[in-house]
């Protein structure tokens, strides 16, 4: 089965880093995924779509403090020089040949 | 630029039917599948339902199949969902999404709220 795993939270400092993480379950570590930003109280926004090999193309405008990258099963997200627009919540979402679509349950990103 | 508008979302009551849309613009329409994806008070995000760019195959999650549909009409640039047989869970907001990449949403609407309640 399909399924992708987030920390339900994540913090950092303003100006500092974080690296957010998406577990692929077993039998589909080459899997891509892709990452999305909901801000509070907004519809979501594409971060970028992140392949096995760590390649990955960002949506339209996103900024080059977003960065991401991948190690096995793992996906991660880098947001870097954090800033407070940046405190949001992060999907991570992966497809199954276009047939199956299947979100992770989201991390909360505070910025302290 | 890029733009996706949902709108038909209301208060209705349990059993009964509400169609949404989502109005496309900026891009052409024909050329991409489309997806609804939807979120309950409070959750995260549910995958709904995509169809493909040309209207030939369309995918539903386990929790909706046989009560929505998903359609498209290119010539309005427009896409649809059916909801039929409404229950209590089906109250969310739904948010259209552009399928890019087969299977992942690049672009996304700005959603419709959907309460069902007697």
């Amino acid at each position: 089965q399909l399924v992708l795993t987030q920390s339900p939270s994540a913090s950092a400092s303003l100006g500092a880093s974080v690296k957010l993480t998406c577990t692929l379950s077993s039998g589909h570590s080459s899997y891509a995924i892709a990452w999305h930003q909901q801000q509070p109280e907004k519809g979501p926004r594409f971060l970028m779509k992140l392949n096995a090999d760590g390649s990955h193309t960002k949506g339209d405008g996103i900024p080059d403090r977003f960065s991401g990258s991948s190690s096995g099963a793992e996906r991660y997200l880098t947001v870097s020089s954090l800033q407070s627009e940046d405190e949001a919540d992060y999907y991570c979402q992966t497809s199954d040949a276009g047939i199956l679509v299947v979100f992770g349950g989201g991390t909360k990103l505070t910025v302290l | 630029q890029v733009q996706l508008v949902e709108s038909g979302g209301g208060v209705v009551q349990p059993g009964r039917s509400l169609r949404l849309s989502c109005a496309a613009s900026g891009f052409t329409f024909s050329n991409y599948g489309m997806q609804w994806v939807r979120q309950a008070p409070g959750k995260g995000l549910e995958w709904v339902s995509v169809i493909w760019y040309d209207g030939s195959k369309q995918y539903y999650a386990d929790s909706v199949k046989g009560r929505f549909t998903i359609s498209r009409d290119s010539s309005k640039n427009t896409l649809y969902l059916q909801m039929n047989s409404l229950r209590d869970e089906d109250t969310a907001v739904y948010y259209c999404a552009r399928d890019n990449f087969v299977g992942f949403q690049d672009v996304w609407g700005q959603g419709t709220t959907v309460t069902v309640s007697s």
